[in-house]
C-alpha cells in the first residue's frame, strides 16, 4: 500500500494563477481532508469529504475549490493563488467509523509570489 | 466550533527526564483525543490518542490522560530519548463518525531533547 500519496511536493506559483493540488489513497477510506498548516497555527482545516460525491468547508476555505468523484481522489483546486496561500497542505483520510487516526499526505509546500 | 489551545509552544528537557504538554478544549461534546508527532519536514503521524470514555491510557514511554470535567488532556512522554525531539500537536473531535471525524488542532509544541 503507498498510503496517502500527494503531488507535487513543491511548487512556485506567481498571483492570480490556478493550479490543483492532488491527493489519493489506496486504503479505501471514505474520510478525506485538506489542512494547510502555517507557522504558530498548528493544522487548519480547508475542506473535507465523507464519501464519493460529498463535500463540506472546514475553517478556512475561501480561495479553494474540492470535488470527490472517487473514493480514491481528493484534488483541492486554487482558483486564484494569493500570496496568503503560501503554505505546506496536507491530505489526510482515514475510515469513516471507529476511533481511528487519520493517515497524511507527505506534504505539499506551495509558494505564491 | 471547537476551540483547541496548546501549552507550552517550546519546550526543552535533558535526555532521561519527562515532558508534559497540556491541551484544552472548549466543546464539552468532543469525546476523541489524538495526539501527532511530527519531525521536520515529515508529515504528523499519530502516536497516541484516548476516548473520553478513558481517563489514561499508556503505550511504552508514551501516556495520555484525560480530564473531561477540566476539559483537558495532557501528553506525558518519559525517559525522553534525542529522537523525540519534533513538534507534537493535540486535537479534538466530537465524535468517530461521518462530518464529526473532523480534528481541530491545537497550535503545537516543539519539543527538544538535550543530550
Amino acid at each position: 500500500n503507498a498510503g496517502v500519496t500527494q503531488t507535487p511536493k513543491f511548487q512556485v506559483l506567481k498571483t492570480g494563477q490556478s493550479m490543483t493540488l492532488q491527493c489519493a489513497q489506496d486504503m479505501n477510506h471514505e474520510y478525506m481532508s485538506w489542512y494547510r498548516q502555517d507557522p504558530g497555527m498548528g493544522l487548519r482545516l480547508i475542506h473535507y469529504s465523507v464519501g464519493a460525491g460529498i463535500t463540506d468547508q472546514g475553517e478556512v476555505p475561501n480561495g479553494y475549490n474540492v470535488s470527490r468523484s472517487t473514493t480514491e481522489d481528493f484534488p483541492l483546486r486554487l482558483l486564484s493563488a494569493a500570496p496568503s496561500q503560501t503554505s505546506v497542505y496536507f491530505c489526510a483520510s482515514s475510515p469513516l467509523m471507529g476511533p481511528y487516526g487519520y493517515t497524511f499526505g507527505s506534504g505539499t509546500r506551495l509558494t505564491v509570489v | 466550533g471547537e476551540n483547541v489551545e496548546q501549552h507550552p509552544s517550546t519546550l526543552s528537557v535533558q535526555e532521561g527526564d519527562s515532558a508534559v504538554i497540556k491541551c484544552t478544549y472548549s466543546d464539552s461534546a468532543s469525546n476523541y483525543f489524538p495526539w501527532y508527532k511530527q519531525e521536520l519536514g515529515k508529515r504528523p503521524q499519530l502516536i497516541i490518542d484516548i476516548r473520553s470514555n478513558v481517563g489514561e491510557k499508556k503505550d511504552q514511554r508514551i501516556a495520555v490522560t484525560l480530564n473531561k470535567t477540566a476539559k483537558h488532556f495532557s501528553l506525558h512522554i518519559t525517559e525522553t530519548q534525542p529522537e523525540d525531539s519534533a513538534v507534537y500537536f493535540c486535537a479534538a473531535s466530537t465524535g468517530t463518525s461521518g462530518s464529526a471525524r473532523q480534528l481541530t488542532f491545537g497550535s503545537g509544541t516543539q519539543l527538544t531533547v538535550l543530550p
